[in-house]
């Protein structure tokens, strides 16, 4: 299986904030990476897909970059919305596997 | 715009096999792939395998022996079983559906989840 190693696990931040999440892939994923925001007790909500192309809908302070194995989600200005757990998950192979999470907190 | 309701009992007694449905709406199950994950403390997002609408499946190796997944494009639904069921399948339980752009694929609509609970 691709093993998602996201970083950091968890992170304070304030209203405003540039927000930076990493996604690390165990192996070659090419571009095959999807972006996920989770509130809770609700369902993932797609966000990014193919690395760095916006779902449509989701504003545009929320970008994604990479390829390979290494990919980041960035969040220009935090908004009080955003306060959130989010997740990458690998396209690739099978299985379809998600990073852990990353949970972002109000400082 | 697609909708998507997952159904099926709560609790579930260990040794059994849980069953859920995905009903969606809003559009016709033909033509895409269709998901179920899964979510627990644990063991985060689990994905348990996907179908599509001409019944192709393919399935989480760790799961493979205990899951069947099935369309019925019918009633616009498709089902989960997982037999022999412990408290380690314990878990929030999604529906999803594939979206697709080229050769990208993604979850794009999901189900608002469903809570099976594993326990005598």
């Amino acid at each position: 299986d691709i093993q998602m190693t996201q970083s950091p696990s968890s992170l304070s931040a304030s209203v405003g904030d540039r927000v930076t999440i990493t996604c690390r892939a165990s192996q070659f994923i090419s571009s095959d990476l999807n972006w996920y925001q989770q509130n809770p007790g609700k369902a993932p909500k797609l966000l990014i897909y193919a690395a760095s192309s916006l779902q449509s809908g989701v504003p545009s302070r929320f970008s994604g970059s990479g390829s390979g194995t290494v990919f980041t989600l960035t969040i220009s200005s935090l908004q009080p919305e955003d306060f959130a757990t989010y997740y990458c998950q690998q396209n690739y192979n099978i299985p379809r596997t998600f990073g852990q999470g990353t949970k972002v907190e109000v400082k | 715009q697609f909708q998507l309701q997952e159904s099926g009992p709560g609790l579930v007694k260990p040794s059994e096999t849980l069953s859920l449905a995905c009903s969606v709406s809003g559009g016709s199950i033909s033509n895409y792939y269709w998901t179920w994950i899964r979510q627990s403390p644990g063991k985060g997002l689990e994905w348990i395998g996907y179908i599509y609408y001409s019944g192709r499946t393919n399935y989480n190796p760790s799961l493979k022996s205990r899951v069947t997944i099935s369309v019925d494009t019918s009633t616009n639904q498709f089902s989960l079983m997982l037999s022999s069921v412990t408290a380690a399948d314990t878990a929030i339980y999604y529906c999803a559906r594939h979206g697709r752009t080229g050769n990208y694929f993604y979850f794009d609509y999901w189900g608002q989840g469903i809570l099976v609970t594993v326990s005598s």
